[in-house]
């Protein structure tokens, strides 16, 4: 089965910090993806990365950055921490190969930021 | 651009009675689709998926979905809803480079 971890289920941080949010998967995927769940808003892309350090800004990529330093790896940055960052957000990940667009999703971390 | 469109943000449905979830999607090629249901404080898990041939197709949890192509639809189904259903469902389009558009979701409640 397809493995896909994040570092904190749930993570307070004040205004201004940076963040980091970890992702990782087990299944040497190629392809991995950064979202934003928002009540009434659905997931929505906020960066994605096809290969070792390769990103491509998604719909949302404003106040984030990413990194890809190994291909299991993919986290995703706050560089300064705002209240409407606070969001629940999910990484999902998918083999270059694959015949469609099944992405496998990891648990999501919830933020909140004070 | 591509889009999906949940109509409905909730639905209740009783123990035992059917459940059909809405979906409506914007897509100029022939879509790959997609419905994910997530319990609460969970990831996605995937249900079931579209690519090509049957447009009825089948899902894990009894879940089924039919494609539409003349409505633009791809609504999910299911005959009989168990109290261990309740959650938010989301509907998505694949586009290009392995992609995912998502609906807004729909969360389900199902009563006793």
């Amino acid at each position: 089965d397809v493995k896909v971890t994040q570092s904190s289920r749930y993570l307070v941080k004040r205004t201004g910090e940076k963040v980091f949010l970890e992702c990782v998967q087990d299944m040497d995927h190629e392809n991995m993806f950064w979202y934003r769940q928002d009540p009434g808003l659905g997931l929505r892309l906020i960066y994605f990365s096809y290969d070792v350090k390769m990103k491509e800004k998604g719909d949302i990529p404003e106040g984030y950055s990413v990194s890809r330093e190994k291909k299991e790896r993919f986290s995703l940055i706050l560089e300064s921490a705002s209240t409407n960052q606070t969001s629940m957000y999910l990484c999902a990940s998918i083999p270059k190969l694959s015949s469609g667009n099944e992405q496998f999703f990891g648990p999501g971390t919830r933020l909140t930021v004070l | 651009a591509q889009s999906v469109t949940q109509p409905d943000i909730h639905i209740t449905v009783s123990e035992g009675a059917s459940l059909e979830l809405r979906c409506n999607y914007s897509y100029g090629a022939t879509p790959y689709l997609f419905w994910y249901v997530q319990s609460p404080g969970q990831g996605l898990q995937l249900l079931l998926k579209y690519f090509s041939g049957d447009t009825l197709v089948q899902g894990i949890k009894g879940f089924e979905a039919e494609f539409k192509r003349s409505q633009s639809s791809f609504n999910l189904r299911k005959p009989s809803v168990h109290w261990s259903d309740a959650a938010e469902y989301f509907c998505a389009v694949g586009t290009g480079f392995q992609k995912l558009v998502f609906g807004t979701g729909t969360r389900l409640l199902v009563s006793p």
